[in-house]
């Protein structure tokens, strides 16, 4: 099956600087990518859909200035970060479409101190 | 809107029994369905999917669901659980005719006992 990487799979940073996340789609092009966070031992909750070429779309309740997506690429979105605090500590993953099939990233965990 | 239920957090079965687990979506048309197994720390691996045709799907690792419209139900089973399959697994639906973004439900931990 088609290869989602997402880099990196863990970071810790200081509260109040930004991460940058890394979705790729190594095998195939991908003109939406999701972004979800999974809170421990949660359900993953959609937090946008990114859109190559043109502006992300957040789900409610989900900070657009706080958690930026680009998608530059037909295979590369990113998810930054913006002066994170602890509660933004979780897991992120991402997931690319091929055809009729979703293909998840291996996740990154983000601890914030 | 389309939701998802995964009946029971946590289901635990001994090695060599049959795994069941239970989902039930609502969607006002018709779903595609999928199930997925994530192990700790990563990502979601798919197991199976329903899209069209055939109700019942077989998947990876010896496990297989079945459609029932009728019962909005779309259960995961394998009729004999191995120590490997401990992981999480989650139901999820899209809507047909294009690929649209993912419903989860909550998830269910499989433990498996020797």
């Amino acid at each position: 099956g088609a290869v989602v990487s997402q880099h990196p799979s863990r970071v810790i940073c200081k509260s109040g600087t930004s991460v940058k996340i890394e979705c790729r789609s190594l095998d195939f092009q991908a003109t939406t990518m999701f972004w979800y966070r999974q809170f421990p031992k949660k359900s993953l909750m959609l937090m946008a859909t990114s859109n190559e070429g043109s502006k992300a779309t957040y789900e409610q309740g989900v900070e657009k200035d706080k958690f930026l997506i680009n998608h530059a690429s037909l295979t590369l979105s990113t998810l930054t970060v913006t002066s994170a605090h602890p509660e933004d500590s979780s897991f992120y993953i991402c997931s690319a479409i091929d055809g009729t099939e979703a293909f998840f990233g291996q996740g990154t965990r983000l601890t914030v101190v | 809107a389309q939701s998802v239920t995964q009946l029971g957090s946590h289901v635990s079965v001994s090695e060599g029994a049959l795994v069941l687990l239970r989902c039930n979506y609502s969607s006002s048309v018709p779903p595609y369905l999928f199930w997925y197994v994530q192990y700790p720390n990563q990502g979601l691996q798919l197991l199976l999917k329903y899209t069209t045709g055939a109700t019942l799907v077989k998947g990876i690792n010896g496990f297989e669901a079945e459609f029932k419209k009728s019962e909005t139900s779309f259960h995961l089973t394998k009729p004999s659980a191995h120590m490997s399959d401990a992981a999480e697994y989650f139901c999820a639906v899209t809507i047909s005719g294009g690929y649209n973004k993912l419903i989860f439900g909550a998830g269910t931990r499989l433990a498996v006992h020797p």
